[in-house]
């Protein structure tokens, strides 16, 4: 299946740990993104990588670092968890993020619970 | 910056037409996005509007007017699966960023 598929699913953890999503993408698109989605429903970028190039990097905490080995994966390593942290997390990818116009393709998200 | 504005809830009866307004604010529009979200579920990509006017894609139909600074999502023939929350995404021209407003409910009752 044609697809972005993001692990885990689910993550519960306590403060202070460091944990790590993982995205990747079979659709041949260049650009690849992280989402967060907080409890009230709102849809926030983070991050935005073209061709493993950091092309948006949102005002967020050190403590997440994106990477991408190549264009087909992007992880999310977040470091020092804390409670705020709590929220879904969607990667998504599109044809060419610097055009702007491509549809997003989401992946089915990471719940991450901070305890 | 962008302020989009949605608003939150909305029921409807099965086979009704229920339309989903969004307004914005932006400095650079370059398009303006409609998705589809389930409870749990990853958006879904519904529409793309850059030009003035009416988009009809079978049930769904979308509408921009860049210089009111609107759109809205049209959805007829509601089914019970049309219950989701719809997300309308403004592009901005110059960062390329897309900035999601909180998205409208939409219960569908039989």
């Amino acid at each position: 299946d044609t697809a972005v598929s993001q692990t885990p699913k689910y993550l519960v953890t306590q403060m202070g740990n460091d944990k790590s999503i993982k995205c990747e993408q079979n659709l041949g698109h260049d650009t690849m993104y992280w989402y967060k989605q907080d409890s009230k429903k709102f849809l926030k970028i983070m991050f935005s990588y073209n061709n493993k190039e950091l092309i948006i990097n949102e005002t967020v905490p050190n403590r997440f670092s994106p990477k991408s080995p190549d264009k087909a994966h992007l992880n999310l390593h977040i470091n020092s968890l804390e409670l705020g942290d709590s929220a879904v997390y969607f990667c998504a990818s599109s044809q060419d993020g610097r055009q702007g116009y491509s549809p997003l393709h989401f992946g089915n998200g990471t719940r991450l619970t901070v305890t | 910056g962008q302020n989009i504005d949605q608003p939150t809830e909305m029921t409807a009866t099965e086979g009704a037409i229920v339309q989903i307004n969004c307004t914005y604010q932006t400095s650079g529009f370059n398009g303006l996005f409609w998705y589809q979200q389930h409870a749990g579920e990853a958006p879904t990509f519904l529409s793309y509007n850059v030009l003035d006017g009416l988009e009809e894609k079978g049930r769904f139909s979308s509408f921009l007017s860049r210089s009111k600074g609107y759109s809205y999502l049209l959805l007829k023939e509601l089914q019970m699966k049309d219950s989701a929350s719809y997300l309308c995404a403004v592009l901005h021209y110059g960062n390329n960023r897309l900035a999601f407003g909180k998205g409208n409910q939409v219960v569908v009752i039989p």
